[in-house]
């Protein structure tokens, strides 16, 4: 089994719908992030959390918002999902760096999400 | 602000050729560095690192990378590649005093042809 399980894998929706993506990790780590992928752009950070209180804002936090349910899940939302948030959703985890910054990042599966 | 800079988004190559994937980044201060890569349909996994020590750092697959900070540059090296290594490869680079922010570069798309 995937030690970061990403759900659904792939999602079709309508503009103004509600989505949930969901992770789920067993490395036992306690920091997890969402990012979002387009092409041409790389990977773009949306939310990160560093324990089940700890809710921090990315650099495209604005239209998504997320929920630590425990130590191991961390799901995002889309209130209301418009066409531009067409995108490739990962969410990772990882250990604090050595020295300081942020260590290695264990990704899931990733979760393609498709806004009409 | 922090930015990452891969210079090469589209690299097709022959099996055996030698590969060399460029990476700049802006930042004055201690970095840890990166390169991840994504094989078609995957999701990405680390291909090396660098913290501190040995600016030469020696990754999977037969991946290296060397880090000239005089250059601001972590450039990725493969002696010969192989059909295998086709994929994308990602640079991203963290700040030292950030313990969250990691800037990723925009991709390089390698092909490589049999």
């Amino acid at each position: 089994d995937a030690d970061v399980t990403q759900t659904p894998r792939n999602r079709i929706t309508k503009t103004g719908k509600r989505i949930m993506l969901e992770c789920s990790q067993t490395k036992g780590h306690d920091r997890m992030y969402w990012y979002r992928q387009d092409p041409g752009l790389g990977l773009r950070l949306i939310y990160y959390s560093f324990d089940v209180k700890d809710i921090n804002k990315g650099e495209i936090s604005d239209g998504y918002s997320v929920s630590r349910q425990a130590q191991a899940k961390f799901s995002l939302s889309l209130e209301s999902a418009i066409p531009n948030q067409t995108a490739l959703y990962f969410c990772a985890t990882s250990d604090p760096g050595l020295a300081g910054g942020i260590g290695e990042l264990f990704f899931g599966e990733g979760s393609r999400l498709t806004v009409l | 602000a922090q930015s990452v800079s891969q210079h090469n988004h589209h690299v097709i190559l022959s099996e055996a050729a030698s590969l060399e994937l460029g990476c700049n980044y802006s930042y004055g201060g201690t970095v840890n560095l990166f390169w991840y890569v994504q094989y078609p349909g995957q999701h990405l996994q680390l291909l090396l690192k660098y913290f501190s020590g040995d600016p030469l750092v020696k990754g999977i697959k037969g991946f290296e990378a060397e880090f000239i900070k005089s250059k601001f540059s972590f450039n990725l090296r493969k002696p010969s590649v192989q059909w295998s290594d086709t994929a994308e490869y990602f640079c991203a680079v963290n700040a030292k005093d950030s313990s969250y922010k990691l800037i990723f570069g925009s991709g390089t798309r390698l092909l490589v042809r049999p």
